[in-house]
């Protein structure tokens, strides 16, 4: 069966500090890969998505960057974070062409001080 | 024409009560239409999702209506119970779209 899996679960960085946070999906090749952030009692925004090694679509204009390094592993980053980069981080996948299910990870709750 | 409009922004219902969730689409070319639940500290999961072929899709305590002319689907929760107090999201997408386009969410409460 498949699974994903996203760490850490919780994080507290200072502003202006560097991120990175990784998410790993088994069970699947080839699958398409979200990062979504929900900010506090708010919606899901998508930030970037992803339908293969090294192919990132950026869905708006921030402060974050996305890599997918392998077939299965996606990771957010940032080389220096704001406070507005606070909030609750997931990470998704599907299986291409990118219709059906979208199974989420547990997320990352990421407090920028 | 992208966006999926949801309302309520929150709901509170006593338990036994039946709550409604209801979303609305502009776009005509979407055809799969999923719910979501999310409890906190959670990821949303996949709760029921309908294809507009059908006007009305059930999954045990979860039923989704579907107006294709209104362009309109609901959640509707029979018999609800504390535990189904979480967030819902409605979503859409077209066949072949990397994306879900998702609706804005709804905080349930369900009191004892």
């Amino acid at each position: 069966s498949q699974t994903i899996h996203q760490w850490p679960a919780t994080l507290v960085q200072p502003v202006g500090s560097p991120l990175s946070l990784e998410c790993t999906v088994e069970g699947t090749s080839n699958p398409n890969l979200y990062w979504y952030r929900q900010a506090a009692g708010r919606g899901l925004q998508l930030l970037f998505y992803s339908v293969g090694i090294g192919q990132i679509s950026s869905e708006v204009p921030q402060n974050l960057s996305a890599s997918r390094p392998q077939d299965r592993q996606f990771i957010l980053s940032s080389k220096k974070l704001l406070l507005s980069d606070s909030g609750f981080y997931l990470c998704a996948w599907r299986r291409p062409p990118g219709t059906e299910k979208l199974f989420f990870g547990s997320g990352t709750q990421l407090s920028v001080l | 024409q992208q966006q999926v409009k949801q309302s309520p922004q929150s709901l509170i219902v006593q338990k036994g009560g039946i709550p409604i969730i209801n979303c609305a689409y502009e776009n005509t070319a979407f055809d799969y239409f999923p719910w979501y639940q999310q409890f906190p500290g959670k990821g949303p999961a996949l709760l029921i999702a309908i294809r507009p072929d059908v006007s009305e899709k059930k999954e045990g305590r979860f039923t989704i209506s579907f107006n294709k002319s209104a362009k309109q689907f609901s959640l509707h929760i029979m018999d609800s119970q504390p535990g189904d107090s979480a967030t819902y999201f409605c979503a859409a997408s077209t066949q072949g779209a990397q994306k879900l386009v998702f609706g804005q969410g709804t905080r349930l409460t369900i009191n004892p």
